[in-house]
C-alpha cells in the first residue's frame, strides 16, 4: 500500500523550533518530487516547500525563505521539514504529499500531489 | 487571501449538477494545468482531477474538470450525500515560482 505518514509535531513555544518526519511506503521514493503543505485552523492549504528527486533542487514559499528548510534520505524513504523560529501564524496541520511535476510546451506546468499523509500538528504558543 | 479564488460554499441536492467556479489569471491557471482536491472533514486531501481532466484511478466519472482561458470549473453530477466535503482547486504560478490554491469551497448536500 502506498503510504505516507508524518510525525514529529508537537507544541513548541515562539521562537522555538520543531523538526517534522514523513516516512513513506508502497512506491519508490526517490522516484518522485514531494512537497510539504499545510493548512492552518479554519482555513485553506498553502504549499510550504518541495524537492527534487537527489536533493538537488529545494524550493520555498517566499514567506518562509530562510526559516524552514526541506530535505529527504532516499536510502530511510524520508523526508523532512527543519522548522525554526517558529511563529504563531505557522500554526497548522503539515502534510507532506507526494508531488507529480514537469512541463510541456503546449500546456505550461502540471503539479499536482497524489498521495498524502494524515498530517501532524504543530502548535506555536505560549 | 488566496491567489485562486473560488466561491466560499455551494449546494445541491442528491442526484443534481453542481459545479463549483475557480478563477486566476495569465500567470497560474492562463498558463498551466489545473488540478482539484477533496477534503472531507478531519482528513486529508484527496486528489480528484489533474490536469485540468484527468482523473486518477478510483474517482468515479460523475465528477469532471474542465478549464477555458484562465478560469476553471469541477462539475459532480448525481450529486451523493458523501460529496459532502471541501473543494479546492490549484495551479502552477509562474510568477511565484510554486503552485497555488483556492481559498476552498465548502459543498452541502442538502
Amino acid at each position: 500500500e502506498v503510504q505516507l505518514v508524518e510525525s514529529g509535531g508537537g507544541l513548541v513555544q515562539p521562537g522555538g523550533s520543531l523538526r517534522l518526519s514523513c516516512a513513506a511506503s508502497g512506491f519508490t521514493f526517490s522516484s518522485y518530487w514531494m512537497s510539504w503543505v499545510r493548512q492552518a485552523p479554519g482555513k485553506g492549504l498553502e504549499w510550504v516547500a518541495n524537492i527534487k528527486q537527489d536533493g538537488g533542487e529545494k524550493y520555498y514559499v517566499d514567506s518562509l525563505k530562510g526559516r524552514f528548510t526541506i530535505s529527504r534520505d532516499n536510502g530511510k524513504n524520508s523526508l523532512y521539514l527543519q522548522m525554526n523560529s517558529l511563529r504563531a501564524e505557522d500554526t497548522a496541520v503539515y502534510y507532506c504529499a507526494r508531488t507529480h511535476t514537469w512541463w510541456l510546451r503546449s500546456v505550461g506546468y502540471h503539479y499536482y500531489m497524489d498521495v498524502w499523509g494524515k498530517g501532524t500538528t504543530v502548535t506555536v504558543s505560549s | 487571501q488566496s491567489v485562486l479564488t473560488q466561491p466560499p460554499s455551494a449546494s445541491g441536492t442528491p442526484g443534481q449538477r453542481v459545479t463549483i467556479s475557480c478563477s486566476g489569471s495569465s500567470s497560474n491557471i492562463g498558463s498551466n494545468t489545473v488540478n482539484w482536491y477533496q477534503q472531507l472533514p478531519g482528513t486529508a486531501p484527496k486528489l480528484l482531477i489533474h490536469s485540468n481532466n484527468q482523473r486518477p484511478s478510483g474517482v468515479p466519472d460523475r465528477l469532471s474538470g474542465s478549464k477555458s482561458g484562465t478560469s476553471a470549473s469541477l462539475a459532480i453530477s448525481g450529486l451523493q450525500s458523501e460529496d459532502e466535503a471541501d473543494y479546492y482547486c490549484a495551479a502552477w504560478d509562474d510568477s511565484l515560482n510554486g503552485p497555488v490554491f483556492g481559498g476552498g469551497t465548502k459543498l452541502t448536500v442538502l
